[in-house]
């Protein structure tokens, strides 16, 4: 069964600081991993979808990393702004099967 | 284009009642799911549908029903709603089951 692990569960940066969040899973025979980010009360927006096949994807400030063969996923947010405040969520997709961990909750203060 | 739609935004129960949460999207995808969201937890897959006439059970299917006769819409159903329902539920579309597209979220109360 994949379990899904993301460290911290909150983090609190200074606007401008350069950070990582951290996706660990346990089974590495994934299909792709895909990072979200989810405002209070809303929904969940895509940010970067990896496919297993690939080892990073960049969007603007964002870049995800994909380690396989360690089961571990990175999202390194470049200089930090207070709109990038929100829950960030990994998932792990295993076929037909999408497994999520729990979120790191990010606060950037002005 | 609205993307994934879900109806409705919110809803209270009383134990025992039934219901049926609606979701639907207009970008001609083969793959949706159904997720429910708990405090301090990650989304839990309830039921995936790979295309219409198939639906399979994801990590917590036991109280829900779904079906998929068109590729468009894809409800959920609560037959007997209990308290520990209580949750956000998410619906979720993608093409061959890759990049996935979330809808809004429906807020479920059961008392």
């Amino acid at each position: 069964k994949q379990e899904v692990t993301q460290i911290p569960a909150a983090l609190s940066v200074p606007e401008g600081e350069n950070l990582v969040l951290n996706c660990s899973f346990t089974d590495s025979a994934i299909y792709n991993l895909q990072w979200f980010r989810q405002d209070p009360g809303k929904g969940l927006t895509s940010l970067l979808l990896i496919q297993s096949s690939q080892r990073e994807q960049t969007s603007g400030r964002l870049n995800a990393s994909l380690d396989k063969s360690s089961g571990r996923s990175t999202l390194y947010i470049a200089a930090s702004q207070p709109g990038d405040s929100a829950t960030y969520l990994c998932a792990v997709r295993n076929n037909n099967d999408m497994r999520f961990g729990a979120g790191t909750r990010l606060t950037v203060k002005p | 284009n609205a993307g994934v739609t879900q109806t409705p935004k919110f809803q209270v129960l009383k134990t025992g009642q039934s219901m049926t949460l609606q979701c639907a999207q207009d970008m001609n995808h083969e793959y949706m799911s159904w997720y429910r969201q708990d405090p301090g937890m990650g989304l839990r897959l309830i039921h995936y549908s790979v295309g219409a006439g198939i639906t399979d059970q994801g990590e917590v299917p036991n109280g829900y029903n779904v079906s998929r006769s068109t590729t468009e819409d894809f409800p959920l159903r609560l037959l007997s709603a209990a308290p520990s329902q209580t949750s956000v539920y998410f619906c979720a579309s993608s093409p061959q089951g890759d990049e996935q597209y979330f809808g809004p979220g429906t807020r479920l109360t059961v008392t």
